[in-house]
């Protein structure tokens, strides 16, 4: 069966500081890959997806960038870190990108910035 | 005037209660609605997605979609405090990427 992993789960970072989040799925081949951002009462925002390695579309310009370097490894990454970057991060997998695929999502990891 | 909205709650029943939550959406060319639940602190699992108008019924749930009105329902009968949860509903657009409601928070009270 399918699993899919995030870590950390929660983090505590500065303003300014570097950030790297992962996430990996065992179970699968050529998943597609999406990154989402949850900020406190609000809905999921979908920040990056990927359809294979190396390649990555970003929904939403900012900070934050995503990288793909294997099939099943998805890295959200930023270099300075924002106030505004707090939220709830989510990690999030398909088989394909057709509706009747469901995304699967992972724990979460939960970033603070101060 | 975002895509898809949903009432914040918290949305308290008591147990046993039957329960409705609800969406609107702006874009009629959507044709996929689907409900996730998210327990707090996890990541949001899927109940339940639908095509076009009409129902769908999985056990104590049913969801509904209203296209003439772009409404989105999902009905839970004989509430459970397990039910407690924050219910997101999604549209899929033309480019098969997921767009959210904000979320409706629910608790059941035993």
């Amino acid at each position: 069966s399918q699993t899919i992993h995030q870590w950390p789960a929660t983090l505590v970072q500065p303003v300014g500081s570097p950030l790297s989040l992962e996430c990996t799925v065992e179970g699968t081949s050529n998943p597609n890959l999406y990154w989402y951002r949850q900020a406190a009462g609000r809905g999921l925002q979908l920040l990056f997806y990927s359809v294979g390695i190396g390649q990555i579309s970003s929904e939403v310009p900012q900070n934050l960038s995503a990288s793909r370097p294997q099939d099943r490894q998805f890295i959200l990454s930023s270099k300075k870190l924002l106030l505004s970057d707090s939220g709830f991060y989510l990690c999030a997998w398909s088989a394909t990108a057709a509706v009747t695929d469901t995304q699967y999502f992972g724990p979460g990891t939960r970033l603070t910035v101060l | 005037q975002k895509e898809v909205e949903q009432d914040p709650g918290p949305l308290s029943v008591p147990e046993g209660a039957i329960v409705s939550l609800n969406c609107t959406y702006s874009n009629s060319a959507f044709q996929y609605f689907m409900w996730y639940r998210q327990y707090s602190r996890k990541g949001p699992e899927l109940l339940m997605y639908t095509y076009s108008s009409g129902n769908k019924e999985d056990g104590r749930f049913t969801a509904q979609v209203d296209k003439s009105s772009k409404y989105i329902s999902l009905f839970i009968r004989d509430s459970q405090p397990s039910d407690s949860a924050t219910y997101l509903c999604a549209t899929m657009n033309a480019g098969n990427m997921l767009t959210f409601g904000g979320g409706t928070r629910l608790m059941v009270k035993p």
